[in-house]
């Protein structure tokens, strides 16, 4: 299987423990995103990398959470001293932007988080 | 900050028919726009892409038109099956390449 794939699928975990999510995108692609999502809502951005540089994170995103991606490759995503109001799908997609294309985002099934 | 608004929270139609499902924006127009589909449990699947500049892209049983007038993008889907119940997601792309997701729409093909 050459798509997105996302370590754990489920994660449950008790209020003040730390978690760390893993995605692995597709080989080739030079982009790597991060998102949260809740019941009945879309995807809400939460931060990304081009290669091995973290470019953009959302103002949103609360100290506790930290994403990396080590030599452009797999990306991890830590969220430390869990909350309730963290318990949500964490969704990976990675893409290939070139000069002159549009961008479309191939997607990970998500890892869910349960915070007790 | 850009608001996204998809349609009623869910939609039902009978098999056959062509449900439409609208995303409404505000604010400044994107450089372009996707539709996506998601199933429960699963994350988004790419459907279509619409630039700024076309009016209308069509692929297989799928439609889907933009306009930068009324900030809106119509996404068809004819002939309906139970299959193609889902969750449709619109998401708009801006230079820069930030993507913005729609609450989306939950569709239900009844048989």
């Amino acid at each position: 299987d050459t798509g997105v794939s996302q370590d754990p699928r489920h994660k449950i975990t008790k209020r003040g423990q730390n978690v760390t999510f893993r995605c692995d995108p597709i080989s080739e692609h030079n982009r790597l995103y991060w998102y949260r999502q809740t019941l009945g809502q879309g995807p809400e951005f939460l931060t990304y990398f081009q290669n091995e540089a973290q470019l953009e994170k959302s103002r949103l995103l609360s100290d506790r959470f930290s994403a990396e991606r080590p030599k452009g490759s797999f990306s991890t995503l830590e969220i430390q001293r869990t909350e309730q109001g963290d318990s949500a799908m964490y969704l990976c997609a990675s893409s290939s932007l070139w000069r002159g294309t549009q961008e479309t985002q191939y997607f990970g099934p998500g890892t869910r988080l349960l915070v007790l | 900050s850009q608001k996204i608004e998809q349609n009623s929270e869910a939609l039902n139609i009978q098999e056959g028919k062509t449900a439409t499902l609208t995303c409404n924006y505000t604010n400044y127009s994107p450089a372009y726009l996707q539709w996506y589909r998601q199933d429960p449990g699963r994350g988004p699947v790419f459907l279509l892409l619409i630039r700024e500049n076309e009016k209308e892209k069509r692929k297989e049983r799928l439609k889907v038109t933009f306009d930068t007038t009324l900030k809106q993008s119509l996404f068809h889907i004819t002939a309906s099956q139970p299959a193609d119940s889902a969750t449709y997601l619109c998401a708009l792309v801006y230079y820069g390449q930030n993507f913005v997701f729609g609450p989306g729409t939950r569709l239900s093909v009844l048989p």
